[in-house]
C-alpha cells in the first residue's frame, strides 16, 4: 500500500528543546516536501527535496532544517523550537509520469511548543 | 510575494447541484495548477491537476484554467454530501515551490 508515514503524530514540547519529525515514503518518489498548516493561512511550504542530497527552501524555512540522506526519508528538524512554530505539519511525496502527477500526504503531526 | 487567492466560503449548495470553486493567482509564470480536497482533521488529497488552458474532466470533477486571466476553477457536478470539505487550490511556478490558497469550505446540503 502506498504510504507516507510521519512520527510522532502529536508532540508537546518546550521552547528551545530540539526535536525531529520523521517522514518516510514507500513509493520510491524522488520529490518530497514539508508544509505547515495554520488556521486561515492554508498550507505553506517549508522545505522541499528533489532527490537525495538535494533540498531547497520553500516559503517559510526560518527555524527549520531538513536532510535527505536516503530517498525514502525526509526528516524535519527544529533546532530551537519557539511558540510560533506551533502548527500542524504535513509531509508529502510526489512523482510525475506521462499520466501526470501522483502525490500523497502523510497523516500530519500536530506540534505544540510551550 | 506570489499569492493564491480563494474565497474562504463557506459555499453551500444543495445535493445534486453544481459546486463552483474559484482561485486566482498572481504569478504569470505559473505552470502547474492543483486542486486538493481536505476533510476536517484529515490530510489533503490531490483530486485534480491541470497544466494547459481549457478544461480537464475527471468523473464529476472539471478543472478549468485561464492563464490570461490568471484564474483556475473547479466544478463539482451532482454534488453529494460526501463532497463537503475544504478545497485547496495550489500553484507551482515551474520549479518545485508550491503556493497554496487558504481554501474554500464547501457544504453540500442533503
Amino acid at each position: 500500500e502506498a504510504q507516507v508515514t510521519q512520527n510522532p503524530r502529536y508532540l508537546i514540547t518546550v521552547t528551545g528543546k530540539k526535536l525531529t519529525v520523521t517522514c518516510s515514503q514507500n513509493m520510491n518518489h524522488e520529490y518530497m516536501s514539508w508544509y505547515r498548516q495554520d488556521p486561515g493561512l492554508g498550507l505553506r511550504q517549508i522545505y522541499y527535496s528533489m532527490n537525495v542530497e538535494v533540498t531547497d527552501k520553500g516559503d517559510v524555512p526560518e527555524g527549520y532544517k531538513v536532510s535527505r540522506k536516503e530517498k525514502r526519508n525526509f526528516p524535519l528538524i527544529l533546532e530551537s523550537p519557539s511558540p510560533n512554530q506551533t502548527s500542524l505539519y504535513f509531509c508529502a511525496s510526489s512523482s510525475w509520469d506521462r499520466a501526470g502527477e501522483t502525490q500523497y500526504f502523510g497523516p500530519g503531526t500536530r506540534l505544540l511548543v510551550l | 510575494q506570489k499569492e493564491v487567492e480563494q474565497n474562504s466560503g463557506p459555499l453551500s449548495v444543495p445535493e445534486g447541484a453544481i459546486a463552483s470553486l474559484n482561485c486566482t493567482y498572481s504569478d504569470r509564470g505559473s505552470q502547474s495548477f492543483f486542486w486538493y480536497r481536505q476533510y476536517s482533521g484529515k490530510s489533503p488529497e490531490l483530486i485534480m491537476f491541470i497544466y494547459s488552458n481549457g478544461d480537464k474532466e475527471d468523473g464529476r470533477f472539471t478543472a478549468q484554467l485561464n492563464k490570461a486571466s490568471q484564474y483556475v476553477s473547479l466544478l463539482i457536478r451532482d454534488s453529494q454530501p460526501s463532497d463537503s470539505a475544504t478545497y485547496l487550490c495550489a500553484v507551482n511556478s515551474g520549479g518545485f515551490k508550491t503556493i497554496f490558497g487558504a481554501g474554500t469550505r464547501l457544504f453540500v446540503k442533503a
